[in-house]
């Protein structure tokens, strides 16, 4: 079965330094992963998502993650942090299942604390 | 292009009450999903419709909820009775369909509903 591991529940970053989110995952094949952000009572915004190739993706917000095989992570990135990211972000893993129907499974989140 | 609605964006009842939530997803998407959210956890997967068929209702408290989406576009999520431990923000999303490429693993979700047991 298919898990997404995101081990920070909290972080806290001053504004303009960088940030690192970490996901890791769980799947048999090449997963689909994706990183969502979820604003307060809002509900969850694509960032970006890896399917193959170029194993450096780009998103929207000036979002970036990283997807390394070797050590089943998609790790979210962002050199940069405005006060306008702090969110929850939520990485998730997709996969089709016998049934032919994507099945999708979230992680339990990191909330992003900005200070200025 | 309009996004997923959902409504009512909060409600309040009590336990034993019933409730019911509707979405409306992106029009001409094929696959309509609900998930459950609750406080300091990610969304679970509820029920995952194909059209107006269900593809995936294995998490689904079928004792209590239901769901339904006639005629494969808006779609229905009823508790009933509801629970305190039903606290959650429920999630509508839709994406494209199976067929195509991989925008099908793509989903749009609306803003939730929050519901609230006392």
């Amino acid at each position: 079965a298919q898990s997404v591991t995101q081990p920070d529940i909290h972080i806290t970053v001053s504004e303009g330094a960088s940030l690192e989110l970490r996901c890791n995952y769980s799947y048999g094949a090449t997963p689909y992963l994706f990183w969502y952000v979820q604003s307060p009572g809002q509900g969850l915004q694509l960032l970006l998502k890896y399917f193959s190739g170029d194993t450096l993706v780009q998103g929207i917000k000036g979002f970036e993650a990283e997807f390394k095989r070797s050590q089943s992570s998609f790790n979210l990135r962002k050199p940069s942090v405005h006060w306008s990211d702090a969110a929850e972000y939520f990485c998730a893993v997709a996969s089709m299942n016998s049934g032919g129907y994507q099945k999708v499974t979230f992680g339990t989140g990191t909330k992003l604390q900005v200070i200025p | 292009e309009a996004g997923v609605a959902q409504s009512p964006r909060y409600k309040i009842i009590e336990k034993r009450q019933s409730v019911a939530f509707w979405c409306n997803p992106i029009s001409g998407h094929a696959t309509l999903y609900w998930y459950q959210q609750i406080l300091g956890q990610g969304p679970k997967l509820l029920i995952q419709f194909q059209n107006n068929g269900v593809v995936d209702d294995s998490q689904l408290p079928k004792d209590r909820f239901s769901a339904e989406r006639l005629k494969g576009v808006d779609s229905t999520l009823k508790i009933q009775p509801a629970k305190l431990e039903d606290s959650a923000v429920y999630l509508c999303a839709s994406s494209p369909g199976t067929s195509g490429g991989t925008e099908l693993y793509e989903q749009y979700f609306g803003p939730g509903t929050r519901l609230t047991v006392t």
